[in-house]
């Protein structure tokens, strides 16, 4: 199984900041990796594929970047709708997700 | 616009069976990998199983396997989850995500998830 690691566990960040958000796998997924965002209460939403392809409707402050073992997620000026979990996805084999990083307000 | 709707879920005892609906709308059901992912009261994300837009292909994580059953349904444009044996580590908000045309890949969209509760 790849283990994916997020760090760190919990970011604090003002509005208006950049948040960076990174993402480890225990072995190479190549670029086959996915961002998600997650609010309390609601099912999780997809933000990028292929380590830095933003998905239909999201905002170009969204930016994702690596390959291999190691990725970033990057809110260039964090919004007041951006406080959320964030979950990155392997898919190189089967699937695992990191264990989340919650972005709160600083 | 492209909906998954889930249902089935509910409290249920330690060996218990339970069966999970996910209706779709909005996009060609049929051409579609589907999958569900599962996630534990205030934990992580787990993917459990993927069944191919055909059907003839599915996958299980080793955590359900032997218990879980995905299947899918194109006329009613709906994919299931038969769980049986059902344990409190099952316990959590269950998923139903679609994947792509041609591979499971990411998952998206997501459905509004439906609870599962194991307890005696």
């Amino acid at each position: 199984e790849i283990v994916m690691t997020q760090s760190p566990a919990t970011l604090s960040v003002s509005p208006g900041e950049r948040a960076t958000l990174s993402c480890r796998a225990s072995q190479s997924v190549s670029s086959d990796l996915a961002w998600y965002q997650q609010k309390p209460g609601q099912a999780p939403r997809l933000l990028l594929y292929g380590a830095s392809t933003r998905d239909t409707g999201i905002p170009a402050r969204f930016s994702g970047s690596g390959s291999g073992t190691e990725f970033t997620l990057t809110i260039s000026s964090l919004q007041s709708e951006d406080f959320a979990v964030y979950y990155c996805q392997q898919y190189n084999y089967y699937y695992t997700f990191g264990q989340g990083t919650k972005l709160e307000i600083k | 616009q492209v909906q998954l709707v889930e249902s089935g879920g509910g409290l249920v005892k330690p060996g218990g069976s339970l069966r999970l609906s996910c209706a779709a709308s909005g996009f060609t059901f049929s051409d579609y990998y589907m999958s569900w992912v599962r996630q534990a009261p205030g934990k992580g994300l787990e993917w459990i199983s993927y069944i191919s837009s055909s059907g003839g292909s599915i996958y299980y994580a080793d955590s359900v396997k032997g218990r879980f059953t995905i299947s899918r349904d194109t006329a009613k444009k709906s994919v299931y989850l038969q769980m049986n044996s059902l344990r409190a580590e099952d316990t959590a908000v269950y998923y139903c995500a679609r994947g792509g045309q041609y591979a499971m890949r990411w998952f998206d969209p997501w459905g509004q998830g439906t609870l599962v509760i194991v307890s005696s």
